[in-house]
């Protein structure tokens, strides 16, 4: 079983629905991230948190809530899905107490595409 | 422009040739840097750690030239299992990882 845990890993939605990928890790990490990822743009930081009740925007979080409801656990909502979100989201986690590493321990990711 | 830039390739090489990806960085305040791989509809898995001083890991060798902000990745002998894309990686202050485009590269048989 993968240590990161990604649900649905494909969702087709229509514009405006709102839509919710969870996150679940067994590593004991305290820190979750969540990226999308668009072909030629890379990885880019949606949303972050260092412990439960920790929330940090990243680079692009316009158009998208997270909920840290427990350490293992962050989830991503679209509170009303737009076409240009179509994209692959990839939750991750990292240790504090393994500080510069730049390990990153990704789930397997979950297609999203909005019509 | 952005932060962490990589030529996206494809790059294209026989089995058992030598080659080398570069990637630039702008903030002069980044710390550390890495290179992860990605296989096709995988998720990112880290590579290697870059030193400053230069780091070999079998036939991948990774180094940093701060003087010119970049990073390079050397791949010796290559294999057909080392197709795949290459990113490159920032480790800014916060420690908040910055992850460049990616480079993809095909090794043929």
């Amino acid at each position: 079983d993968a240590d990161v845990t990604q649900t649905p890993r494909n969702r087709i939605t229509k514009t405006g629905k709102r839509i919710m990928l969870e996150c679940s890790q067994t590593k004991g990490h305290d820190r979750m991230y969540w990226y999308r990822q668009d072909p030629g743009l890379g990885l880019r930081l949606i949303y972050y948190s260092f412990d439960v009740k920790d929330i940090n925007k990243g680079e692009i979080s316009d158009g998208y809530s997270v909920s840290r409801q427990a350490q293992a656990k962050f989830s991503l909502s679209l509170e009303s899905a737009i076409p240009n979100q179509t994209a692959l989201y990839f939750c991750a986690t990292s240790d504090s107490r393994v500080a510069n590493t730049g390990e990153l321990f990704f789930g397997e990711g979950s297609r999203l595409t909005v019509l | 422009r952005k932060e962490v830039e990589q030529d996206p390739g494809p790059f294209n090489v026989p089995e058992g040739a030598t080659v080398a990806f570069n990637c630039t960085y702008s903030n002069s305040a980044s710390q550390s840097f890495f290179w992860y791989r990605q296989d096709c509809r995988k998720e990112p898995k880290l590579l290697m750690s870059v030193y400053s001083s230069g780091n070999e890991d079998g036939r991948f060798t990774a180094q940093l030239n701060r003087a010119s902000q970049y990073i390079s990745l050397l791949i010796r002998d290559s294999k057909l299992s080392d197709s795949a894309t290459y990113l490159c990686v920032a480790n800014n202050a916060g420690n908040m990882l910055t992850f460049g485009g990616g480079t993809r590269l095909m090794v043929k048989p």
